[in-house]
C-alpha cells in the first residue's frame, strides 16, 4: 500500500513570501490532517479535514494560512505572508474510518524563513 | 483539557541496556493509545497501539508498552536497545470529541544511544 506522499521535502523562503506544500492522502483515507512541529516539540494540529469538508481549524492562524482539500483527495496547505516563526516541518497525516485506527504519516516538509 | 506528558526530554542509554520511555495522558474516559518514532528528516512511525484488551501490547521493532490505567500511563519498554534505535518517540492519545477524531501528541523523548 502507497503511503502518504508529500512535496516538496524541503522549503527555504523570505519572511513575506508565500509557500504552498501538497499532500495526497492513503487511497481511501476520508481523514487528513496538517500538523506543524517546531523543532524540539511535539505536532501540533492546524487543521483536519473529513472527506473535502474542514471539521477543525481553531488552531490555523487563518490571516495567513489557508488549506483545501480538493475532491476528497489531494489537500494543499499555504502561507502567505511567511513569517519567520512559521519555520518549522509540516507534515500531513492521513486515516481511514473507525475509531480503532492509527494515523499515517508523510514524510513532512521543512520550511525554513529567512 | 485532554494532554500527554513525556517527562523525559532526552534519555541515553548503552547499547544493549534496556529502555522506558514514560508517557503520562489526562483523559476522562479509557484512550486509545499510540507510539510514533521519528527518525531525523523523516515523518513518524507507529510503533505500537492499544485500543483494548491486554494490557501489555507488543510492537515492531521489538518494543513492547504496557497500559496501566490506575496510573494515567502507557510507558513504552524495549529489553536490548541497538544502536539504529537512536530517534525521538512520540506518545499519542486518540480521541473522539465534539463528533471528530483527533490525535494528541506528547512533547516527545529524544533517545541517544552509545557504543
Amino acid at each position: 500500500e502507497a503511503g502518504v506522499a508529500q512535496s516538496p521535502r524541503y522549503k527555504i523562503i523570505e519572511k513575506r513570501q508565500s509557500v504552498a506544500f501538497w499532500c495526497n492522502p492513503i487511497s481511501g483515507h476520508a481523514t487528513l490532517y496538517w500538523y506543524q512541529q517546531i523543532l524540539g516539540q511535539g505536532p501540533k494540529l492546524l487543521i483536519q479535514f473529513q472527506n473535502n469538508g474542514v471539521v477543525d481549524d481553531s488552531q490555523l492562524p487563518k490571516d495567513r494560512f489557508s488549506a483545501e482539500r480538493l475532491k476528497g483527495v489531494d489537500s494543499t496547505l499555504k502561507i502567505q505572508p511567511a513569517k519567520l516563526e512559521d519555520s518549522a516541518v509540516y507534515l500531513c497525516a492521513t486515516r481511514s474510518q473507525g475509531l480503532r485506527t492509527e494515523a499515517f504519516f508523510g514524510q513532512g516538509t521543512r520550511l525554513t524563513v529567512v | 483539557a485532554q494532554s500527554v506528558t513525556q517527562p523525559d526530554i532526552h534519555i541515553t542509554v548503552s547499547e544493549g541496556a534496556s529502555l522506558e520511555l514514560r508517557c503520562n495522558y489526562s483523559y476522562g474516559a479509557t484512550p486509545y493509545l499510540f507510539w510514533y518514532v521519528q527518525s531525523p528528516g523523516q515523518g513518524l512511525q507507529l510503533l505500537l497501539k492499544y485500543f483494548s484488551g491486554d494490557t501489555l501490547v507488543q510492537g515492531i521493532k521489538g518494543f513492547e508498552a504496557e497500559f496501566k490505567r490506575s496510573q494515567s500511563s502507557f510507558n513504552l519498554r524495549k529489553p536490548s536497545v541497538h544502536w539504529s534505535d537512536a530517534a525521538e518517540y512520540f506518545c499519542a492519545v486518540g480521541l473522539l470529541t465534539s463528533g471528530t477524531y483527533k490525535y494528541i501528541f506528547g512533547t516527545g523523548t529524544r533517545l541517544k544511544v552509545l557504543a
